[in-house]
């Protein structure tokens, strides 16, 4: 089975300075993996995603993501922080469930960016 | 190229009536889901289709009827709504396959009194 399990609920940073988002997957094949974000009230929208070919993959607005298939990670990164990346960011697997193929959702990471 | 398409935005309903969520895609796509959205819970599945006339449920079904009578569309039914239904709801779209991105609707906000 699937799972996808994103280690903080809440990161704060400053304008201008590194962004990390950590997230741990578990699947018993190679998964294609996603990185969302979702701003207030708005619905979500794709990042980046990871489907076996080169193992950084990068997004839109500057962020990137490395898949270690050694860790079962899948960290989405950005050099600098803006105040718009504030909004909430889902790590999502796409695998074989028990609901079939479906997307897992992580439960989500809040970054708040601070001026 | 209008993409997923949900309606209403917002709606409140009383405990014991009955609605349906409306999800139109105009992608093609084979594979349709809707999943509801709490705090701290992440999204989670509802329901899906993976073609007209097949569906399937996900991890949280009890209180919801769908049904997939097009490859455009993908209503979702509450049947006698409760408190606990109040949420915000996703329809999405999906590319069946490994590395199928899923496209999301905007969304309805539920509030069950």
């Amino acid at each position: 089975a699937q799972s996808v399990t994103q280690l903080d609920s809440h990161v704060s940073v400053s304008e201008g300075t590194p962004v990390l988002l950590r997230c741990n997957y578990s699947s018993s094949y190679s998964p294609s993996l996603f990185w969302y974000v979702q701003h207030p009230n708005k619905g979500l929208q794709l990042l980046l995603k990871y489907t076996s070919a080169a193992t950084l993959v990068k997004g839109i607005n500057g962020f990137e993501a490395e898949f270690k298939k050694s860790e079962t990670s899948f960290h989405l990164t950005k050099p600098s922080a803006h105040m718009s990346d504030a909004a909430e960011y889902f790590c999502v697997v796409s695998g074989i469930s028990q609901a079939g193929t479906a997307l897992i959702f992580g439960k989500g990471t809040t970054l708040s960016v601070s001026s | 190229n209008a993409g997923v398409t949900q309606t209403p935005k917002f709606q409140v309903l009383k405990t014991g009536q009955s609605m349906t969520l409306q999800c139109a895609q105009d992608m093609n796509h084979e594979y349709m889901s809707w999943y509801r959205q709490d705090p701290g819970m992440g999204l989670r599945l509802i329901h899906y289709s993976v073609g007209a006339g097949i569906t399937d449920q996900g991890e949280v079904p009890n209180g919801y009827n769908v049904s997939r009578s097009t490859t455009e569309d993908f209503p979702l039914r509450l049947l006698s709504a409760a408190p606990s239904q109040t949420s915000v709801y996703f329809c999405a779209s999906t590319l069946i396959g490994q590395g199928g991105e899923a496209f999301f609707g905007q969304g309805t906000r539920l509030t069950v009194v």
